[in-house]
């Protein structure tokens, strides 16, 4: 019974380099979305994707950040030319299709801790 | 953006007490959601609510969506050690999309054997 996978767990960069993480959803789930948590601080909502379709990214920065969930394979949340700012934890999620009768239940990964030196 | 207040901030409590944690919005939500986190892991659903006024309990704990729609708490009876961690409150706004979450900065619990 595979919860959400995320790996790498944790990822050192230099400043300038880019950044993959990738999020493997719980099995029969369809819908994902990324979150980033900086220290001390709660979660904070960057982008919705379904197979193919990126639904919401209203969280996401407008620039080196692109999320996507490809027909086959994982989910991967791409940070270009990282800077220090990025370090944090990102967490991936997943649910299954929304129903009326049960809502909307968001199961989270491990998270990937991004350090960038 | 949108906020949730989270309160208390932290806990120090001995060891078979009850807990009390609540989050309050000025926007109205759909779905109020509980999740604890352990350092270095994701956060772990405990309780889900959707309707106002639902309340709902998982062993010890035990939360309710304000009828206002604007509030939920949580409650864990009887703490032991292992409910250590931080609790997150999460919301989803009404109107908004499904899984963009808005969760409280979280209580810090400690219990005291």
């Amino acid at each position: 019974n595979a919860g959400v996978m995320q790996n790498p767990r944790h990822l050192v960069r230099r400043r300038g380099q880019e950044a993959r993480l990738r999020c493997s959803p719980m099995k029969g789930h369809s819908h994902v979305y990324w979150y980033r948590q900086l220290p001390e601080e709660g979660l904070k909502f960057m982008v919705y994707l379904q197979k193919e379709n990126i639904i919401d990214e209203s969280g996401m920065p407008k620039e080196r950040f692109s999320a996507e969930f490809p027909k086959e394979g994982p989910s991967i949340l791409r940070i270009q030319q990282v800077v220090r700012g990025d370090s944090a934890a990102y967490f991936c999620a997943s649910s299954p299709q929304y129903s009326t009768s049960s809502g909307n239940t968001i199961y989270f990964g491990e998270g990937s801790w991004l350090t960038v030196v | 953006g949108q906020q949730l207040n989270q309160s208390p901030q932290s806990m120090f409590i001995q060891e078979g007490e009850d807990v009390s944690m609540n989050c309050t919005s000025s926007s109205i939500f759909n779905t109020w959601l509980w999740y604890k986190q352990e350092p270095g892991e994701g956060p772990v659903l405990l309780i889900a609510l959707y309707k106002a006024g639902e309340l709902t309990s998982n062993g010890r704990l035990t939360a309710q969506f304000g009828i206002t729609r604007k509030d939920s708490f949580l409650n864990i009876s009887a703490s032991i050690p292992s409910d250590v961690g931080i609790y997150f409150c999460a919301g989803q706004l009404s109107g908004g999309s499904q899984g963009n979450l808005i969760f409280g900065k979280g209580t810090k619990l400690s219990v005291k054997p």
